[in-house]
């Protein structure tokens, strides 16, 4: 199966600033997930991020808060802006299918807290 | 109700324990993931199930796709299975998605 690497693992941010997550993957994977997973709360999909075109949105999420970037069919980026204390969550990318595989594969997450 | 529920949400076991965590979920599937979510954040897949029952180590998982339920076993349970897992459902129709449970934490002591 794939290997995803994200970044960074864990951070503390200051309110109304912004982070940029970074995750790499392996292989070439056409469609890449951004998830948040709130505490005590399930994970709920952010968007759906293809490469050479816009980011798919879920309800409750858009791209001015949460943008991201998917340069090729390798790497993308989500990036949490004007960071509030609600922001706090873990954020996890995914992709499905990787090395002509079945299921998905996560990263590590990134454990935010905005203080 | 949520579309995927889980129980128990927590779970202490001793070391050596048989664990069992229950899935059930009320929309039409293609097929059901098991996670093992670590302190971290990181998310490892276990199992995908579509039908019956997989096997890998001392891990089970089955599925009952009449009865939209699935469960997931632990044998000899041990402390380094504590951990949160989730069950996910990937959802039928045009545009697949995961619908996650809220996960069982699972604690097993020594």
């Amino acid at each position: 199966s794939a290997v995803i690497s994200q970044k960074p693992s864990r951070d503390i941010c200051q309110r109304g600033t912004s982070l940029t997550i970074q995750c790499q993957v392996d292989s070439q994977v056409t469609m890449m997930f951004w998830y948040r997973q709130q505490p005590g709360q399930s994970l709920t999909l952010i968007a759906t991020a293809n490469q050479g075109s816009e980011a798919t949105y879920e309800s409750g999420f858009v791209i001015d808060k949460f943008p991201i970037s998917r340069p090729n069919l390798t790497f993308s980026t989500l990036t949490v802006s004007n960071m509030s204390p609600e922001d706090s969550s873990i954020y996890l990318c995914s992709v499905e299918r990787a090395r002509g595989g079945y299921g998905y594969t996560f990263g590590s997450g990134t454990r935010l807290t905005v203080v | 109700k949520n579309e995927v529920e889980q129980s128990p949400q927590n779970l202490t076991a001793q070391e050596g324990e048989f664990i069992t965590i229950n899935c059930s979920y009320s929309v039409g599937i293609s097929a059901l993931h098991w996670l093992q979510q670590h302190p971290g954040g990181g998310i490892v897949s276990l199992f995908m199930l579509s039908s019956g029952k997989k096997k890998h180590g001392r891990l089970i998982a089955t599925i009952n796709i009449q009865e939209k339920h699935s469960s997931l076993h632990i044998t000899a349970s041990h402390p380094r299975d504590s951990a949160v897992y989730i069950c996910a459902a990937v959802t039928q129709g045009g545009s697949e998605k995961l619908v996650f449970g809220k996960g069982t934490k699972l604690t097993v002591n020594p």
